[in-house]
């Protein structure tokens, strides 16, 4: 069966660090892995996904993260935190018995000025 | 392209009272759409999966006759909570599997829900 976990319910970054947030997933499948962030009482926002090819994926607003089959890793990285990324991110991998998206519990990303 | 409009975005009941939630696609056929429900603080549960003209199916330890899915069109998902109780007050998210090999899912803003 499919899992994700995310290290760290909470990271805390100053304003212009570098941003690191981990997930590790468990797949029986090639994985497609996302990465969405999620505002107060709003819906989810893709950031990227991997699905084949390229293990290097950007996304929007800076972010990037790399599949690394060997470690079961998809971290999400951005080289300089604004205060605008302060909010929750939750990884998910595909492959629900439904075809539904398994998400990990999310990390709660603050960015201090 | 490939929004999902999800309505309302929060509403307050009495306890006993139903409230029904919709997801419209707006602009692409949704022929399937989950339905996940966030505690505070927490990640999203799955629910149940609703497909375009068939029953829903529902995750285990969910109510199917408290949780009532309608997917009657391909753009019109719905979720009636019926009977509300103040443990029914979560966060309620609607997403649409897209199709063509795009391998992508879309999500409504979700519906707030406080009974009181």
């Amino acid at each position: 069966a499919q899992s994700v976990t995310q290290l760290g319910s909470h990271v805390s970054v100053s304003e212009g660090a570098l941003v690191l947030l981990r997930c590790n997933y468990s797949s029986s499948v090639p994985p497609y892995l996302f990465w969405y962030v999620q505002y107060p009482n709003q819906g989810l926002q893709l950031l990227l996904k991997y699905t084949t090819g390229a293990t290097l994926v950007k996304g929007i607003n800076g972010f990037e993260a790399e599949f690394k089959k060997s470690e079961t890793s998809f971290h999400l990285t951005k080289p300089s935190a604004h205060m605008s990324d302060a909010a929750e991110y939750f990884c998910a991998v595909s492959g629900g018995s439904q075809g539904n998206l398994i998400f990990g519990k999310g990390t709660k990303l603050s960015v201090k000025p | 392209g490939a929004v999902v409009s999800q309505h309302p975005s929060w509403v307050i009941c009495k306890s006993g009272t139903s409230v029904k939630i919709e997801c419209r696609s707006l602009d692409f056929q949704a022929t399937t759409m989950f339905w996940y429900r966030q505690f505070p603080k927490q990640s999203l549960m799955l629910m149940a999966t609703s497909n375009e003209g068939s029953k829903a199916t529902y995750e285990q330890g969910v109510e199917k006759d408290k949780f009532l899915i309608n997917h009657a069109s391909l753009t019109l998902s719905t979720l009636t909570v019926t009977s509300a109780h103040p443990e029914d007050s979560s966060f309620y998210i609607c997403s649409a599997l897209l199709q063509g090999g795009t391998n992508g899912y879309t999500f409504g803003s979700g519906t707030r829900l406080t009974v009181v």
